[in-house]
Formats: C-alpha cells, sequence, structure tokens
C-alpha cells in the first residue's frame, strides 16, 4: 500500500468544470510535489511545496492552481481545463527537499483524469 | 541542463534471464541517483538509490552502481520474473534543485513465462 494517497482515483470533467485533486500523506514529510504523466512518457513536474510555500511553479498554465493547507495536505485546484490535460496526475512527497537532502520522493498511485 | 538517457523499450525477456537496462547522465556537481519502477496502474516505486560515486543501490534481487566515470547507473537483475513486468525509470536529483527529478524516457520490461 501507498502511503501518499490520492483522490479521487479516476475523474471526468468537461472544459467549463471546476474540480479538485486531493493528497495526503502522514509520514511527516515536508516537501510535496505535482507532477502530471501523458501515457508512456515519464512525470513533468509541476509544482513544489517546501513547509508549506510554493517553491517551484515550472511554468504551469493558471488553469491549474496548487494549494497546500498543511503539512499533510496538497490540492490541485482545476478550472477550464482543455482536452490535452487528460492525464495522470501524481502526487508526490519527501522529507526534505533543501540543499544538502537526499530524501527519495514517495509517490502516490495518481488521479487519471479525463477532460471531454 | 541535466539530463538522462535510457534505453529504449520495450524489452522482452524469458524468466529467469538476465536483465540490464543502461542509463547514463549528464549533470553539473554530484547528483543523487534513482531507479523507480511503475507498475500497470499504479504512481511510481522507488527501487534503489546511490548518493555517491562508487555506492551501489540494491532492492528486490535489483542492482545498480553509481560510475562516476562512464557518468552510468545501470540496472541489472540476476534472474527476472514475470512480476518484473513494469516500465522502469531512471532518474537524478541535483544537489539545491528543491528536490526535483530529471527523469529518463522509461524502459517498458515485459518477462514472458
Amino acid at each position: 500500500d501507498t502511503e501518499v494517497t490520492q483522490t479521487p482515483k479516476h475523474l471526468v470533467m468537461g472544459m467549463t468544470n471546476k474540480k479538485s485533486l486531493k493528497c495526503e500523506q502522514h509520514m511527516g514529510h515536508r516537501a510535496m510535489y505535482w507532477y502530471k504523466q501523458k501515457a508512456k512518457k515519464p512525470p513533468e513536474l509541476m509544482f513544489v511545496y517546501s513547509y508549506e510555500k510554493l517553491s517551484i511553479n515550472e511554468s504551469v498554465p493558471s488553469r491549474f492552481s496548487p494549494e497546500c493547507p498543511n503539512s499533510s495536505l496538497l490540492n490541485l485546484h482545476l478550472h477550464a481545463l482543455q482536452p490535452e490535460d487528460s492525464a495522470l496526475y501524481l502526487c508526490a512527497s519527501s522529507q526534505d527537499n533543501r540543499a544538502g537532502f537526499d530524501s527519495p520522493l514517495h509517490f502516490g498511485n495518481g488521479t487519471r483524469l479525463t477532460v471531454t | 541542463g541535466d539530463s538522462v538517457t535510457q534505453m529504449e523499450g520495450p524489452v522482452t525477456l524469458s524468466e529467469e534471464a538476465f536483465l540490464t537496462i543502461n542509463c547514463t547522465y549528464t549533470a553539473t556537481g554530484y547528483p543523487s541517483l534513482f531507479w523507480y519502477v511503475q507498475y500497470p496502474g499504479e504512481g511510481l516505486q522507488l527501487l534503489l538509490k546511490a548518493t555517491k560515486a562508487d555506492d551501489k543501490g540494491s532492492n528486490k534481487g535489483f542492482e545498480a552502481t553509481y560510475r562516476k566515470e562512464t557518468t552510468s547507473f545501470h540496472l541489472e537483475k540476476g534472474s527476472v520474473q514475470v512480476s518484473d513486468s513494469a516500465v522502469y525509470f531512471c532518474a537524478l536529483s541535483g544537489f539545491n534543485q528543491g528536490g526535483k527529478l530529471i527523469f529518463g524516457q522509461g524502459t517498458e520490461l515485459s518477462v514472458k513465462p
């Protein structure tokens, strides 16, 4: 069983809908990540939170809005998505991502998103 | 910038065959190196890691050695099982990069009984 829990497992939404993806970890990790993965491709980094502050935004369109309410939770708010945004969205966490730490990432099983 | 190159797949092997998946990297400084595995319908799982030159990571019969002189981190297993069928990703994390992982393209492994 993965220690990073993502909900929902599957999501179908129209281009005018607003939805949210949720991620939770109880390992005491202080860094959390959102990745996007297309079929048969490696994950692409979207956002990184470090100690609940956004530290990396990989030039992601504003229709994706991350939120980190506390050290255990990470949300990704979705609005006005396009069909090409259909993908597997993976959440990950690591103990610490500051310089000098070599903490590996722990991934959830992802939310498979389909935009119609 | 930093990059990772993996051998292309898919790779198809018979059960109990020897596995090698090649991985080379380009990075400034001394990155940490990882192998992740993704089983169908799941997220990525850390398989093994190495944080400095000549380190050997190992787990579940898989091994990889951090070779700075050849900038490589090849994954090996002496005898594969059907349950090893998955996609394998080589990745690096540079110093002071905020935990950002640079992934290779992934290698799909299929093991036949």
